[in-house]
């Protein structure tokens, strides 16, 4: 079944940082690359970033730059999104959604909800 | 990158046709090929409606379909259907290797 399934939900401090996983399975996980984007509670889409799966090569949304990670494991065919100095506003749902090869997001995750708050 | 912008709301009654459209910039939607519509019911995971402008993933219904002029796209409801309330958000591939989404419409069928 080609499918991805994301990590549970977290509840994190402002200044924490969160690591959100997504596992691919159903097809080769190295052809197809994967996005992050992020939803605020009531909120719109957001674009957050990309990794090639296949070299490891990423791009961040200019917001996110010098805060987020994202890395890929081939052996597990995992993709995974580390958010640093978490505020408030990162409150949101965060979706990993594989590139279709047609700059569109063609199968998502179920979404991981991150909470920060004291 | 400022985000695409779509109207906050559209309706139609059932058996109609609505359109929902999607302006940016020729640094995004002008200028790429690449506007794709997604649908959301709340509480659950965008689906991919067309992409590339005009095309339809399989099992998404003809009744979906996409159009671009200028800096502006489209998504075009025909034969509306209650279940065709949800939220719709537009994307497009940016200058720069990025991607940008639309602030979202929300459908009602009345």
């Amino acid at each position: 079944q080609v499918q991805l399934v994301q990590s549970g939900a977290e509840v994190k401090k402002p200044g924490a940082s969160v690591k959100v996983s997504c596992m691919a399975s159903g097809y080769t996980f190295t052809t197809y690359f994967i996005h992050w984007v992020r939803q605020a509670p009531g909120q719109g889409l957001e674009w957050m970033g990309i990794i090639r799966p296949g070299g490891g090569s990423t791009r961040f949304a200019q917001r996110f730059q010098g805060r987020v990670t994202m890395t890929r494991d081939t052996s597990t065919t995992t993709v995974s999104m580390e958010l640093s100095s978490l505020r408030s506003e990162d409150t949101a749902v965060y979706y990993c959604a594989r590139d279709n090869s047609g700059w569109a997001f063609d199968l998502w995750g179920q979404g991981t909800l991150v909470t920060v708050s004291s | 990158q400022s985000a695409l912008t779509q109207p906050p709301s559209a309706s139609g009654s059932p058996g109609q046709s609505v359109t929902i459209s999607c302006t940016g910039t020729s640094s995004d939607v002008g200028g790429y090929n690449s506007v794709s519509w997604y649908q959301q019911y709340p509480g659950k995971a965008p689906k991919l409606m067309i992409y590339e402008v005009t095309k339809r993933p399989s099992g998404v219904p003809d009744r979906f379909s996409g159009s671009k002029s200028g800096n502006t796209a489209s998504l075009t409801v025909s034969g509306l259907q209650a279940d065709d309330e949800a939220d719709y958000y537009c994307s497009s591939h940016a200058a720069g290797d990025n991607w940008v989404f639309g602030g979202g419409t929300k459908l009602t069928v009345l």
